[in-house]
């Protein structure tokens, strides 16, 4: 089966750093994009960026760019989302998502990981 | 920025036609995706390129395009039908950003 594993639910505080993560199985880790897409409390998709795991080569939103960081480490068909410093504003849920390097179709979500930024 | 524009909420009655919208100015030149999202649950792909459905995915779903807009409709609407939809797609600049639309409530009444 093709799918996305993603971690567990989050609660940090502010200032603190966080790296969440994204695994696929069932499929060539390396031959398709893993995207991250923000989902903020009753709010709509917003995507934040993506990596090719196969030389992770990263592409990011202007919104999102300088603010997280994008990873992956094919050995273990793993993508990474991470943030130095985190936000109370970076309250939300985040996905991610895979597409094939000829279409922007997300075809395959993970689960979702909450993250909650409160003091 | 680039966006795409679909109305905040779309409602129909059982068994009736929804249509929900979404505009861009890039989207003559670049094809769209619709995603449906159920509460509690991650998005899932409903049509790609325009008007492919993907397998698994009822034939009720079709997509449209014609020139700034992109259309979903559902034909023969079912309560189960009833939630949030979202087109995506990408800017035209070069920078192969992704851009979701606002999304839609689709309702039954």
């Amino acid at each position: 089966e093709v799918q996305l594993v993603q971690s567990g639910a989050e609660v940090k505080k502010p200032g603190e750093s966080l790296r969440i993560s994204c695994k696929g199985s069932g499929y060539s880790f390396t031959s398709y994009w893993i995207s991250w897409v923000r989902q903020m409390p009753g709010k709509g998709l917003e995507w934040m960026g993506r990596i090719d795991p196969s030389d992770s080569y990263t592409n990011y939103s202007p919104s999102f760019q300088g603010h997280v960081t994008i990873s992956a480490d094919k050995s273990i068909s793993t993508a990474y989302l991470q943030w130095s410093s985190l936000k109370a504003s970076d309250t939300a849920m985040y996905y991610c998502a895979r597409s094939a390097v000829t279409t922007d179709a997300f075809d395959i979500w993970g689960q979702g990981t909450m993250v909650t930024v409160s003091s | 920025s680039y966006e795409l524009t679909q109305p905040p909420s779309v409602s129909v009655s059982p068994g009736q036609t929804a249509r929900i919208t979404c505009s861009g100015d890039a989207l003559p030149k670049q094809y769209a995706y619709w995603y449906q999202q159920k509460p509690g649950q991650a998005p899932v792909l409903v049509i790609y390129k325009d008007s492919e459905r993907p397998s698994g995915i009822p034939e009720r779903f079709s997509g449209s395009s014609s020139g700034t807009t992109v259309t979903l409709t559902i034909s023969g609407v079912q309560a189960e039908d009833e939630a949030d939809y979202y087109c995506q797609s990408a800017d035209s600049s070069g920078t192969s950003y992704v851009v979701f639309g606002g999304g839609t409530k689709l309702t039954v009444l």
